[in-house]
């Protein structure tokens, strides 16, 4: 079962500031999804990202989201200027392969955006 | 495209007595079905899935969830709640239809056990 460590765990920032989160998969993938949980709400799909392409996104990651694989390794995902609304909790999740039924999450990166 | 429906944001439930949680989809394809179960301040831990085969499949920590077709159901199940079972238990479907295809999580079912 491959591992998943997101960092950071827990970042606050203030509005309009620029934030990465981070997802390292101990083993080589190149897949890879983001979601989000609104406090309270259900785990929102964001983006699925494959061999350094964006495969699939939802209406979710609009402009102001990005997402990298600058070393190879590890997969980030840039938030340009938070806003209050993007405080949630956001998952990496790494999928065996692009057509898998299971995807193994990170523990998540709480963002609080003040 | 594929939705999920959990029944009932909160349950209670004594120590000891029956856990039934309700999930139903709506797939276009035969679907893959998950429950994933997230402690407090914890990510997303899969208890079980389905995929194709035996309709009643078996995950950690007891729990069991049966795929009713006909009822477009996956109810999770476990025959006697423990206090560290209390958790936000969320059903997922993922449509197999080829490609990347992305889950999609109900909106979630927190779990209280009552001693």
């Amino acid at each position: 079962e491959p591992e998943v460590t997101q960092t950071p765990s827990h970042q606050v920032t203030q509005m309009g500031q620029e934030v990465i989160l981070r997802c390292v998969p101990i083993s080589n993938h190149l897949y890879f999804y983001w979601y989000r949980q609104i406090l309270g709400q259900k785990v929102e799909f964001l983006v699925s990202f494959y061999n350094n392409e964006i495969s699939e996104k939802s209406e979710i990651f609009d402009d102001q989201f990005s997402v990298e694989r600058p070393d190879g390794s590890n997969f980030t995902l840039k938030i340009r200027s938070t806003k209050l609304e993007d405080s949630a909790m956001y998952f990496c999740a790494i999928p065996l392969s692009p057509v898998d039924s299971e995807a193994f999450f990170g523990q998540g990166t709480r963002l609080t955006v003040v | 495209a594929q939705s999920v429906t959990q029944l009932g944001s909160h349950v209670s439930v004594s120590e000891g007595a029956l856990v039934l949680l309700r999930c139903n989809y709506s797939s276009s394809v035969p679907p893959y079905l998950f429950w994933y179960v997230q402690y407090p301040n914890q990510g997303l831990q899969l208890l079980l899935k389905y995929t194709t085969g035996a309709t009643l499949v078996k995950g950690i920590n007891g729990f069991e969830a049966e795929f009713k077709k006909s009822e477009t159901s996956f109810h999770l199940t476990k025959p006697s709640a423990h206090m560290s079972d209390a958790a936000e238990y969320f059903c997922a479907v993922r449509s197999n239809s080829g490609g990347y295809q992305k889950v999609t999580f109900g909106t979630g079912t927190k779990l209280q056990v009552i001693p």
